[in-house]
This record gives structure tokens, sequence and C-alpha cells, in this order.
């Protein structure tokens, strides 16, 4: 079993949707859960970065961590053919001796259709 | 202010090959990490180095190799090539540990 399972898809949905990706997690030790986007052929980049269990939002973006659940979630509002990518997670637990090692999901590709 | 640099961006290389690929962390960025991406998956956790020090391993061969230098810029050195080494390899660098992680473009390596 993996650590970190993520649907792959791809998930295709209309312009403006409300778009709602998932991870699922089996190590209780993550604290920190990180939500990045990829485009093909280019880095991750940082959406969102979370410590603990809660809610945040930036924009069109909310990420949710609930930790009894092991589960964690991005949602996406008014989406935009812009969006369209591969969405990671990303989680790491506490090392400690300054180690940062971020496991991933295999990614969810998202195609938003205008 | 500059994001992640890696060095080459592409790069193709024939079995039994040896590869270098470079990386220049954030601005007063300390660690940095690397992490191999294969085609249709997340990234996988090479090595971590912070301060010049070793502070993580992943599951990769001895093949594999590391280092940072005091201007806290990193080398990923890889030995022998084999098929299977075809992959985006990506960098990232943090302030410190536990902090938001900030990836590279990565570069793109074809064994063939």
């Amino acid at each position: 079993q993996k650590e970190v399972e993520q649907d792959p898809g791809p998930l295709s949905v209309p312009e403006g949707a409300i778009v709602s990706l998932n991870c699922t997690y089996s190590n209780s030790a993550f604290q920190y859960f990180m939500w990045y986007r990829q485009y093909s052929r280019k880095g991750p980049e940082l959406l969102m970065y979370t410590y603990s269990s809660g809610n945040k939002e930036d924009g069109r973006f909310t990420a949710q961590v609930d930790k009894s659940s092991k589960y964690i979630s991005l949602f996406i509002r008014d989406s935009q053919p812009s969006d369209s990518a591969t969405y990671l997670c990303a989680m790491s637990a506490d090392y400690g001796g300054a180690t940062n090692k971020l496991i991933f999901g295999t990614g969810t590709l998202l195609a938003v259709q205008p | 202010d500059a994001g992640v640099t890696q060095s080459p961006t592409h790069l193709i290389k024939t079995r039994g090959q040896h590869v270098t690929l470079r990386c220049s962390p954030i601005s007063g960025h300390k660690s940095v990490s690397w992490y191999q991406q294969v085609l249709g998956q997340g990234p996988q956790f090479i090595f971590q180095y912070y301060e010049k020090e070793e502070r993580g391993r992943g599951n990769f061969p001895d093949r594999f190799s590391a280092r940072q230098f005091p201007n806290y810029s990193s080398e990923l050195n890889v030995n022998a090539l084999l098929l299977g080494d075809s992959a985006l390899y990506l960098c990232a660098s943090n302030s410190d540990s536990n902090t938001e992680a900030f990836f590279g473009q990565g570069t793109r390596l074809t064994v063939v």
C-alpha cells in the first residue's frame, strides 16, 4: 500500500465548475500538507501549504486537512481553462534534524473545458 | 528574485554513461532536495542537503550521489546510467526544515 493515494483521473469539468481533488494517506505522522500544480513538462508549482488540520483559503483555492480521517482536499472555485494541469498532493512528517522529505501522490490530471 | 534554477534543461545520455545535474536554490535557502519523476508518477525523494550535510536519502541505488556547496548550490550525480533512469529530475529548496518547498523547472534526462 502506498503511503499517499490519489486518483489519477483524468477529471474533466466545464469552465466555472467547482473542482474537488482529494488524497488519502496512511502515515499518521504526517503534519505538513501541500498541493502543487504541474503543467506538462514543467516543475511543480506550490499552490497551498497547510500545517496540521483545518482549512486554508487563497483566492479561488481552498485546502482542507482532516487528520482524523487521513484525508486532504483541494477545492477550486470558478475553474478556468488555465487551471488545466496535473495536481499533486504532498506530505511531510517532522523527521527532526532539519530533514524535509516530501511524499507525493501520483497526481490528478484536470481538464477544464471552455 | 530568481527562483530555483536547474541546468541543463534537457539531456540525452547513453547507457553506462555518467551525468551531473546542477541546482541553484532560492537566495537565502539553505536546504536543497532532489526528486525523480517518471512519466505518470509523482516525484520520488532522492536526497536532501541542509547546510552542506546530507539530511535524508531515499530508496535509490548507490549509483546516485549528491553534494552541496558552500553557496548552497547542489549537484546530483548518477553513474552507470540505465534506461530506467530516464525521468524528470527536480530540485527543490526550502528556507528551513518543514517549510514550503519550491521546485525548479527540472532537468529532463533521456537515457538511450
